[in-house]
């Protein structure tokens, strides 16, 4: 069985700081794991994918995720912060081979100017 | 490309009323997916369908909700009769196979009064 735990329902920093969001997973097989972004009104968009290739990964606007077995880990960051990153972020898991992704109760990020 | 395709994109209902929400994958995408996301929560997988055929429904409360793909593109997912606690957004994602990157449509927000 998978889960994810995403530390902080609710995360604030100012324009151009760094973010950081935690997601910590458990798994009884290898996974692969995911981060999604959720604008208002809008459906989930894929930021970027762990499979089991190299676990620093990189994604489209800036963010990019370091998978760390030993820590069960897979947090999300990017260096600067811009308005436009305000948004709900979901982190989730599935076993390898597979897309049944289990998600977890999100983080919603809050810019501040 | 065109995106995943909901509608009606909000519906308001009263308790024990019946309501069927649409989904049209992308084009050529064989596997469809409804999800369940809650108020505070993430997204739950309630069925999947490969083609015209059910992979996944584990999760999907069968005494009220059905779901159909006849022809392996268009689905509708009904609840009969709604509750209280199916106040959510229903998302349809699609993809390309089991295995491949799922793509999500706006969702359907659903309030039960």
């Amino acid at each position: 069985a998978q889960s994810v735990t995403q530390l902080g329902s609710h995360v604030s920093v100012s324009e151009g700081a760094l973010v950081l969001l935690r997601c910590n997973y458990s798994s009884s097989v290898p996974p692969y794991l995911f981060w999604y972004v959720q604008y208002p009104n809008q459906g989930l968009q894929l930021l970027l994918k762990y499979t089991s290739a190299a676990t620093l990964v990189k994604g489209i606007n800036g963010f990019e995720a370091e998978f760390k077995k030993s820590e069960t880990s897979f947090h999300l960051t990017k260096p600067s912060a811009h308005m436009s990153d305000a948004a709900e972020y979901f982190c989730a898991v599935s076993p390898q081979g597979a897309q049944k992704l289990v998600f977890g109760q999100g983080t919603r990020l809050t810019i501040n100017p | 490309e065109a995106g995943v395709a909901q509608s009606p994109r909000y519906k308001i209902i009263e308790k024990r009323q019946s309501v069927a929400f649409w989904c049209n994958p992308i084009s050529g995408h064989a596997t469809l997916y409804w999800y369940q996301q809650i108020l505070g929560q993430g997204p739950k997988l309630l069925i999947q369908f490969q083609n015209n055929g059910v992979v996944d429904d584990s999760q999907l409360p069968k005494d009220r909700f059905s779901a159909e793909r006849l022809k392996g593109v268009d689905s509708t997912l009904k609840i009969q009769p709604a509750k209280l606690e199916d106040s959510a957004v229903y998302l349809c994602a699609s993809s390309r196979g089991t295995e491949e990157t799922q793509y999500f449509g706006p969702g359907t927000r659903l309030l039960v009064l």
